[in-house]
């Protein structure tokens, strides 16, 4: 297997765009997780999915972020409108159960 | 909320030397798990090692093992024989259906 995959892997854009993060878990996988990484704030868990269905979203910051997963192999992380603290390491992770995490490469975002 | 506590400042630690890094966490939760994670400097997360509260051995994998003290809510890794690709930031996480990741212990291994 190919290991969780992310898209883009790094995004630069501008204050008030809108930032679409992809990513594709590992097939048979049936939890999804999006994470956040700062230096200041450390790994922070935003939400994450159990058989495509959000269960814990208590970790998005605000209604800015919204994330979707229409299927099995496919979720979205969407920053609407993005500010510079939102600048960020975003890692995707995923799971068998309540198992070990598999972690995706990470999508780099600055926002300027 | 359960609470992941990772205290150590940055470690140097000498190449082929052992180097224990500590985890605490807080939690009432009769069944959980515990995760480390390593994250080189390249930026990935890997897996390390796991340990389920209700195992009655400490983990262990090659170089990495666990030092599980339920009573005292530790579980603090171990990597013998140091190599010097071993220096990475590393987090503890704390796993039920509450997630918690620790800040990280920062490691150097210096030939």
């Amino acid at each position: 297997d190919a290991g969780v995959i992310q898209s883009p892997r790094h995004e630069v854009t501008e204050m008030g765009q809108e930032v679409t993060l992809r990513c594709k878990p590992i097939s048979g996988h049936d939890y999804l997780f999006w994470y956040r990484q700062t230096m200041m704030r450390g790994l922070e868990l935003l939400i994450y999915f159990n058989n495509n269905v959000p269960i814990d979203d208590s970790g998005m910051p605000e209604d800015r972020f919204s994330a979707k997963m229409p299927n099995a192999s496919f979720s979205t992380l969407k920053i609407q409108p993005s500010e510079p603290r939102d600048s960020a390491v975003y890692f995707c992770a995923s799971s068998q159960g309540q198992d070990t995490q598999y972690f995706g490469p990470g999508t780099r975002l600055t926002v300027l | 909320a359960q609470k992941i506590t990772q205290t150590q400042p940055g470690m140097f630690v000498q190449e082929k030397e052992a180097v224990t890094l500590d985890c605490t966490y807080d939690t009432s939760d009769p069944s959980y798990g515990l995760f480390w994670y390593k994250q080189p400097s390249s930026g990935e997360m890997i897996f390390l090692i796991y340990q389920g509260s209700y195992d009655q051995q400490n983990a262990t994998e090659g170089r990495y093992s666990l030092n599980f003290q339920k009573a005292r809510k530790s579980a603090n890794l171990v990597i013998s024989a140091s190599q010097l690709g071993d220096s990475a930031m590393y987090f503890c996480e704390y796993g039920n259906n509450r997630l918690a990741f620790g800040k990280g212990n920062q490691v150097v291994v210096i030939p």
